[in-house]
């Protein structure tokens, strides 16, 4: 079974703090991605990567950033965390996710910015 | 404007009932459909891909109508376990994932 492992699932940071959300995926899947979850909002792409040290923004990368340094970890990091990226955060990892594919998510980090 | 539209219920069931519902999505050159499931504080799941000419998985039927550009989600003799959050997911990019656009997803729930 492929296995996306999100290292903390409950995180209290305080407004200002440096957050680092870790994932990491054990299928050797070349595309990995972030997301962040809100009640009435869905699901919004953050950042993704199709391969090691290689990032593209997605919906809404702003202050936010990520690091891909080897094909299983993909990080997302809040430089300065505010109250409003509050929320739960997902990664996910693909094979390929366009015709046929299939997304693989962690069971998120419920981050909470005071 | 890319979107995609669900009715967030929620969907009251008595068990053993059918339920449907649909999904719109603006996009008509979108390519690729699907219904992810996601229950209560958990991770969102694959359920099924819907393809052009429908598909179904044991009592599940999703359907595809491109002219009206809606997918539809059907699920018979309803169980306990199939409550939970449905979300519709359309591949309205190049065809790469960054190109999925998840709804909002539609609660429902299974009365015993």
């Amino acid at each position: 079974d492929v296995k996306v492992t999100q290292s903390s699932r409950y995180l209290v940071k305080r407004t200002g703090e440096k957050v680092f959300l870790e994932c990491v995926q054990d299928m050797d899947h070349e595309n990995m991605f972030w997301y962040r979850q809100d009640p009435g909002l869905g699901l919004r792409l953050i950042y993704f990567s199709y391969d090691v040290k290689m990032k593209e923004k997605g919906d809404i990368p702003e202050g936010y950033s990520v690091s891909r340094e080897k094909k299983e970890r993909f990080s997302l990091i809040l430089e300065s965390a505010s109250t409003n990226q509050t929320s739960m955060y997902l990664c996910a990892s693909s094979l390929w996710a366009g015709a046929t594919g299939e997304l693989f998510f962690g069971e998120g980090s419920r981050l909470t910015v005071l | 404007r890319k979107e995609v539209e669900q009715d967030p219920g929620p969907f009251n069931v008595p068990e053993g009932a059918t339920v449907a519902f649909n999904c719109t999505y603006s996009n008509s050159a979108s390519q690729s459909f699907f219904w992810y499931r996601q229950d209560c504080r958990k991770e969102p799941k694959l359920l099924m891909s819907v393809y052009s000419s429908g598909n179904e998985d044991g009592r599940f039927t999703a359907q595809l109508n491109r002219a009206s550009q809606y997918i539809s989600l059907l699920i018979r003799d309803s169980k306990l376990s199939d409550s939970a959050t449905y979300l519709c997911v359309v591949n309205m990019g190049g065809g790469g994932a960054d190109g999925l656009t998840f709804g909002k997803g539609t609660h429902l729930i299974i009365q015993p």
